[in-house]
């Protein structure tokens, strides 16, 4: 069964320093998106992608977030310069161009020091 | 603003007893619900979910959610509660086709022997 993969699974940093996590959606799907989970708190949605560019976008994703697709499967979240408060589970999720279901990937536990 | 509300943060069953969650939503317009699933250090997986048609719904596990336009509720049930089913449990809406979740804030599940 296709599933969404993320690298790497745990990411330590030090606050002020760039970092790209890495997703590699259903290899049919057209719809991407990244939610984050802080510890102890709800999933949040950061921002959706579709057809090369930004879709939609929570008051979250500010300056400091960018996405990109650089090639025809991976789907990256860069945080140009990380905060402490930036610490927290990263999902990746994507969805086919009929489907309503978003299937998630593991997820990328970031800590930022 | 669109909002999920979960009763209950923290549910605590016996192995066998009924299992109930509960989910609100906040729309006039009917959205596509869903339940998540997170077991501990793990990802989201998808148990169910209701777009149209039939407004009982069968998901993976026994486990089955009812939407009630009324109530704007889509609670989510299980005759039997096994030890494997702890974990935590997140309803999510979906207002526009192709767009973001709402998440509600979780709801832990807890079986006790």
């Amino acid at each position: 069964e296709p599933e969404v993969t993320q690298t790497p699974s745990h990411q330590v940093t030090q606050m002020g320093q760039e970092v790209i996590l890495r997703c590699v959606p259903i290899s049919n799907h057209l719809y991407f998106y990244w939610y984050r989970q802080i510890l102890g708190q709800k999933v949040e949605f950061l921002v959706s992608f579709y057809n090369n560019e930004i879709s939609e976008k929570s008051e979250i994703f500010d300056d400091q977030f960018s996405v990109e697709r650089p090639d025809g499967s991976n789907f990256t979240l860069k945080i140009r310069s990380t905060k402490l408060e930036d610490s927290a589970m990263y999902f990746c999720a994507s969805s086919g161009d009929r489907e309503e279901t978003q299937y998630f990937g593991p997820g990328t536990r970031l800590l930022v020091l | 603003a669109q909002s999920v509300t979960q009763l209950g943060s923290h549910v605590s069953v016996s192995e066998g007893a009924l299992v109930l969650l509960r989910c609100n939503y906040s729309s006039s317009v009917p959205p596509y619900l869903f339940w998540y699933v997170q077991y501990p250090n793990q990802g989201l997986q998808l148990l169910l979910k209701y777009t149209t048609g039939a407004t009982l719904v069968k998901g993976i596990n026994g486990f089955e959610a009812e939407f009630k336009k009324s109530e704007t509720s889509f609670h989510l049930t299980k005759p039997s509660a096994h030890m494997s089913d702890a974990a935590e449990y997140f309803c999510a809406v979906r207002y526009n086709y192709g767009q973001n979740f709402v998440f509600g804030p979780g709801t832990r599940l807890s079986v006790l022997p």
